[in-house]
């Protein structure tokens, strides 16, 4: 069983769309990353978050720590924000990141 | 510079060829992680470097690889008599602080494809 599953693992939307994905983790952690990469690789760091819920913009990233469990929303979705959505969990002290396979999400026009 | 930078960002290599691939990351970033990223697969950790100590070199596959960081600053990431296994996407990322919970900042990534 993978530490760190997220659902869905596709996911098609048409632009305005309100989108949730899913992340579960298995391990304790301190903080959990969401992700998100755009073809050709490049990564970019949305949230980290311990506890609660952060808003930054259209995205918003909340967690259950007790049942291990966070989500990534995308309000009024837009074509720009089709992209790969990874979630990601520190798995040591030292900062080393486990993370999820990642979301495919595509957002239509 | 503005952010991490890889170097380069695609290589071909033939089947037991040595192969470099370097990273320069944020300047002042004491934390410095390698992941690789097999197609469809989320990353996966290789290896991590606070300044120039190597603290954590668990997710090496295998003594062909092989990554160094001698002055604190730029790291490379070597993979020796590569194999095929070894296509993927070779990620940096750093991060301002050691240990602990810190946003890393990610490179674009190599794409090493061994054939």
């Amino acid at each position: 069983k993978n530490e760190v599953e997220q659902s869905p693992q596709n996911l098609t939307a048409q632009e305005g769309e309100f989108i949730t994905i899913n992340c579960s983790y298995s391990v304790g952690i301190s903080a959990l990353h969401w992700l998100q990469q755009h073809p050709g690789g490049g990564i970019v760091s949305l949230f980290m978050l311990s506890s609660g819920k952060k808003k930054h913009g259209r995205l918003i990233a909340t967690i259950n720590i007790q049942e291990k469990h966070s989500s990534l929303h995308i309000t009024a979705s837009h074509p720009r924000d089709s992209a790969v959505y990874i979630c990601a969990v520190l798995g040591g002290s030292q900062g080393n990141l486990i993370f999820g396979k990642g979301t495919k999400l595509s957002v239509k026009p | 510079g503005a952010g991490v930078s890889q170097s380069p960002r695609y290589k071909v290599a033939k089947r037991g060829q040595d192969v470099a691939l370097r990273c320069d990351p944020i300047s002042g970033h004491v934390s410095l992680f390698w992941y690789q990223q097999a197609l469809g697969q989320g990353p996966e950790f290789l290896t991590y470097f606070q300044n120039e100590a190597q603290l954590d070199k668990s997710g090496l596959p295998s003594d062909r690889f092989f990554a160094e960081r001698p002055e604190g600053s730029v790291s490379t990431l070597k993979i020796q008599r590569t194999q095929q296994e070894d296509s993927a996407v070779y990620l940096c990322a750093s991060s301002l602080a050691g240990g602990g919970a810190n946003i890393q900042y990610f490179g674009a990534g190599t794409r090493l494809s061994v054939l």
